[in-house]
């Protein structure tokens, strides 16, 4: 049983433009979730997160939205560069309600190709 | 600070070899943990340590052992491995288990 899904495998997007990764989850216990980008044959780099408190988080480039009772989020990258042409992870932790040891739970991964 | 040290980058072993991966922070970070990944699959969490203590995961395998000799270092022992276990593996580091976690850039193991 997959917790956390990104339904999207793949998406291509023109520079400049907006990104928008989605990510979904079944897990009512998961109050904490990540973004993660990957290039291949090397670890997965921290991006953003965002708390089930909040709705919205944003650093620079990166906003999370966090839509609770749809149990979906987003990751908008705006303005889109090449060098966000990667695979990204959405991951959720049950953290605050004492699962952090159960580490992170990450989705397949949406691979992002953004198009000069 | 968030660097997360890795070694070997690649490893070739045999299923009748011992090896171990190595893992090392000097971030303070008291939660450490061990992902397997498999190529197209999310990363699979197989140990955690917080403030040294394991916290076993009864999934995995006993031909994998990880110890936690001191607060910055991590190993995975391994031993008589399958050509399945071939995988990425990742350490990650956290404060503690209520943060962000920060991965290494993984070991690339091949088992023959």
């Amino acid at each position: 049983d997959q917790q956390v899904k990104q339904n999207s495998p793949s998406l291509s997007v023109q520079e400049g433009r907006i990104s928008i990764l989605n990510c979904d989850y079944t897990n009512s216990m998961f109050d904490y979730f990540l973004w993660y980008k990957k290039y291949p044959a090397e670890g997965p780099t921290f991006l953003i997160s965002i708390s089930s408190i909040k709705d919205k988080n944003e650093d620079g480039r990166f906003t999370v939205f966090l839509n609770k009772s749809a149990k979906h989020l987003s990751l908008h990258i705006v303005p889109s560069q090449p060098g966000d042409s990667a695979v990204y992870f959405c991951a959720a932790s049950a953290m605050y309600s004492g699962g952090g040891a159960d580490g992170l739970t990450f989705g397949k991964g949406t691979h992002l190709i953004i198009q000069p | 600070d968030t660097e997360v040290t890795q070694t070997p980058k690649h490893l070739v072993m045999g299923m009748t070899n011992k090896k171990s991966l190595k893992c090392e922070q000097h971030m303070g970070h008291r939660a450490m943990y061990w992902y397997k990944q498999k190529a197209k699959k999310p990363p699979e969490l197989m140990f955690v340590y917080s403030y040294e203590k394991l916290s076993i995961n009864e999934s995995v395998p006993s031909r994998f052992s990880p110890e936690c000799p001191n607060s910055s270092l991590l190993n995975l022992h391994l031993h008589a491995l399958q050509p399945e276990d071939s995988a990425l593996y990742l350490c990650a580091g956290a404060r503690d288990l209520s943060y962000e976690q920060y991965f290494g850039p993984g070991t690339r193991l091949t088992v023959t």
